[in-house]
């Protein structure tokens, strides 16, 4: 199995709603991570977890919650966002520091309304 | 930080070739190239490691320069496929582990 699947592919959600974005691999990858990329843009960096721990948190707001409950698993729960939220979301996982790249899940569609 | 790509944008013609860099101010770690295709995620098409490295399969190519500063990709021969957004990243040793960040995109178009 050499993919990342994200669930859902799209998300509509209100501001006040309470969502949670799933991504699983079982490539046996130790490094996973949250990316936000808007339209025409690069990805942007949000959380990085290494054996389960998050490491990096790129001062992200608190309504973005990410959870590791294994190694294979990576969430990102939502609550109370903004429509300036809308964008996609990867999710992605690699072999220790990543020197032998990255492997991306096709991605959340989320928009806020 | 963000490694700056050039140029922003490119139209070909199926059979024209393109070259698309990647520069950063700081001697980068590495250097990853992906594609992304509209509303897909971004393919890993390859990484250097090396200043002076060179490699590449089929007709898609890229070379790191000996002061690692500085990547191109090359697209020989230009497909339909070849249609999408390129990126460069790297990874940035902070905080006791390392982060990957994107460079600013590179969109080109195959036309037939």
């Amino acid at each position: 199995d050499t993919e990342v699947t994200q669930t859902p592919k799209h998300l509509v959600m209100g501001m006040t709603n309470k969502k949670s974005l799933k991504c699983e691999q079982h490539m046996g990858h130790r490094a996973m991570y949250w990316y936000k990329q808007k339209a025409k843009k690069p990805p942007e960096l949000m959380f990085v977890y290494s054996y389960e721990k998050l490491s990096i948190n790129e001062s992200v707001p608190s309504r973005f919650s990410p959870e590791c409950p294994n190694s294979s698993l990576l969430n990102l729960h939502l609550h109370a966002l903004q429509p300036e939220d809308s964008a996609l979301y990867l999710c992605a996982s690699s072999h220790g520091q990543g020197t032998r790249g990255y492997t991306f899940g096709s991605g959340t569609r989320l928009t806020v309304v | 930080q963000q490694p700056v790509q050039s140029p922003q944008a490119v139209i070909l013609r199926e059979g024209e070739d393109a070259v698309i860099n990647c520069s950063s101010s700081k001697a980068l770690y590495s250097v990853h190239w992906y594609r992304q295709k509209h509303g897909e995620a971004p393919v890993f098409l390859m990484i250097l490691l090396k200043g002076g490295e060179q490699k590449g399969h089929d007709k898609i190519s890229a070379s790191f320069n000996e002061k690692k500063q500085q990547s191109s990709l090359y697209l020989t021969a230009s497909q339909l496929s070849y249609s999408g957004t390129y990126f460069c990243g790297t990874a940035i040793f902070t905080s006791g582990t390392y982060k990957y960040i994107f460079g600013t995109g590179t969109r080109l178009k195959v036309l037939a």
